[in-house]
């Protein structure tokens, strides 16, 4: 069975602009989270999608946003990007939004310049 | 505010010996605690602790949760290089949140 998969694996953005990144889940796995990570701030949660519905979210500012397709395959958009969003995001998937196993894909390494 | 921190932040030893890497946490509707150990870019899973008490053991690797304390330990025995890693905890809330500390960087010398 494939693993989690994201894309781009690496992308490089100048401020101002915006992006946006992909994530496909494990087959038959319904729930994606998606998170950042950064070396002064560690792993943080961005937010998670369940059937097409954003579930949960965390402690970011609007420019972060999400959705998840019918196949549950997920992107996140970052608009208006600032250097501080330099960081490798990941996302991950579970079967569903109440089991804790979470299996997490390769990453997207965004550098804004 | 909903804080994990882990300690020691950095640990070096040689193969064979016996770790102990630490986990306290202060979260609201805290629902279980997780460890995670990530080698090069994406985090794997390794337990999820939700009753106090009670030990998991997965081969070398062992954790337990303490909810009197808030807190949680992962022990790896018999060490081997490829434990080399950074081994998260995080804490998951209520609402699914997910709050990680910065990890503990272990290094494991030949």
């Amino acid at each position: 069975k494939a693993g989690v998969t994201q894309t781009p694996r690496y992308l490089i953005k100048t401020r101002g602009q915006q992006v946006t990144l992909s994530c496909s889940p494990i087959s038959g796995h319904r729930s994606v989270s998606w998170y950042q990570q950064t070396p002064g701030q560690g792993l943080q949660f961005l937010f998670e999608y369940f059937s097409e519905t954003q579930r949960n979210k965390g402690n970011f500012p609007g420019r972060f946003s999400g959705r998840q397709f019918s196949n549950s395959r997920s992107e996140m958009n970052v608009s208006t990007l600032e250097l501080g969003d330099s960081a490798l995001y990941l996302c991950a998937s579970s079967l569903s939004q109440n089991l804790n196993e979470q299996y997490f894909g390769p990453g997207t390494r965004l550098t804004v310049t | 505010e909903d804080k994990v921190v882990q300690s020691p932040l950095s640990l070096v030893v040689h193969e064979g010996d016996t770790v102990t890497l630490n986990c306290s946490y202060e979260v609201t509707n805290f629902r279980s605690l997780l460890w995670y150990k990530q080698e090069k870019k994406a985090p794997t899973f390794l337990f999820m602790l939700t009753s106090s008490g009670i030990e998991k053991k997965s081969g070398r690797l062992s954790s337990i949760l303490d909810k009197k304390e808030l807190s949680s330990i992962l022990n790896i025995t018999a060490t081997q290089t490829g434990d080399s890693a950074i081994y998260l905890c995080a804490g998951r809330v209520d609402n699914n949140d997910m709050r990680f500390g910065a990890g503990t960087r272990l290094t494991v010398k030949p």
